[in-house]
């Protein structure tokens, strides 16, 4: 069965760094892109960042973009979420996730997650 | 701000049917297909509703899930108090070339 498990997290002094780890089982890692999630307290979800299957294409959001990077290493079946200059806002909960795509008919795309991790807490606070 | 728009809330009583409504844009919604996803309390965000409307294996046939335009609905028949949960929508916004999630809706089963 598949199976995403997260570490890595943790309380850090803001501008500090942590990286975070998802390590895949259950399926072909090196067949599926791999996303981060995140959920500050009390808050919704809040989508992070996205590696292709190779690693190739990378992107993020807004809020993280210049400071946090995705990457993965295949022989280990893992994603990594290296996070730097951390400020207090970035405290959340982490999920990874894995998405299933397809071009439709018409051009458009089908995009979900289909598995997520349990979810890893990050605390940014001194 | 999310990208896509939730009531923060509903509820229904035991039995009764709810929906929940997504409204987006064009780029995202309009082009896309849409996704659900519950998340009960202190756990991980589970996926309810693909492409639209298909549910996956496990998922009961009390939910669904439509789209019109750049919004989309789910529905909720037969409610239960386990049902009681946030239920966010979320997809692929083509122009922001980003995936977008909508702020959430907390559903109570009265």
């Amino acid at each position: 069965q598949v199976q995403l498990v997260e570490s890595g997290g943790g309380v850090v002094q803001p501008g500090r760094s942590l990286r975070l780890s998802c390590t895949a089982s259950g399926f072909t890692f090196n067949n599926f892109g791999m996303h981060w999630v995140r959920q500050a307290p009390g808050k919704g979800l809040e989508w992070v960042a996205l590696t292709s299957y190779d690693g190739r294409s990378k992107d993020y959001a807004d809020s993280v973009k210049g400071r946090f990077t995705i990457s993965r290493d295949n022989s280990k079946n893992t994603v990594y979420l290296q996070m730097n200059s951390l400020r207090p806002d970035d405290t959340a909960v982490y999920y990874c996730a894995r998405p299933r795509a397809s071009v439709v008919q018409g051009g458009g795309l089908s995009y979900y997650f289909d598995y997520w991790g349990q979810g890893i807490l990050v605390t940014v606070s001194s | 701000q999310s990208v896509l728009t939730q009531p923060p809330s509903v509820s229904a009583a035991p039995g009764q049917k709810v929906t929940i409504s997504c409204s987006g844009s064009s780029s995202s919604i309009g082009n896309n297909y849409i996704s659900w996803y519950q998340q009960l309390p202190g756990t991980a965000p589970k996926l309810l509703i693909y492409d639209n409307n298909r549910r996956p294996s496990g998922i009961a046939d009390r939910f669904s899930g439509s789209k019109s335009g750049t919004s989309a609905t789910l529905g909720i028949t037969g409610l239960q108090t386990g049902d009681e949960a946030i239920y966010y929508c979320g997809t692929w916004d083509s122009s922001l070339n980003v995936w977008v999630f909508g702020g959430g809706t907390k559903l109570t089963v009265l």
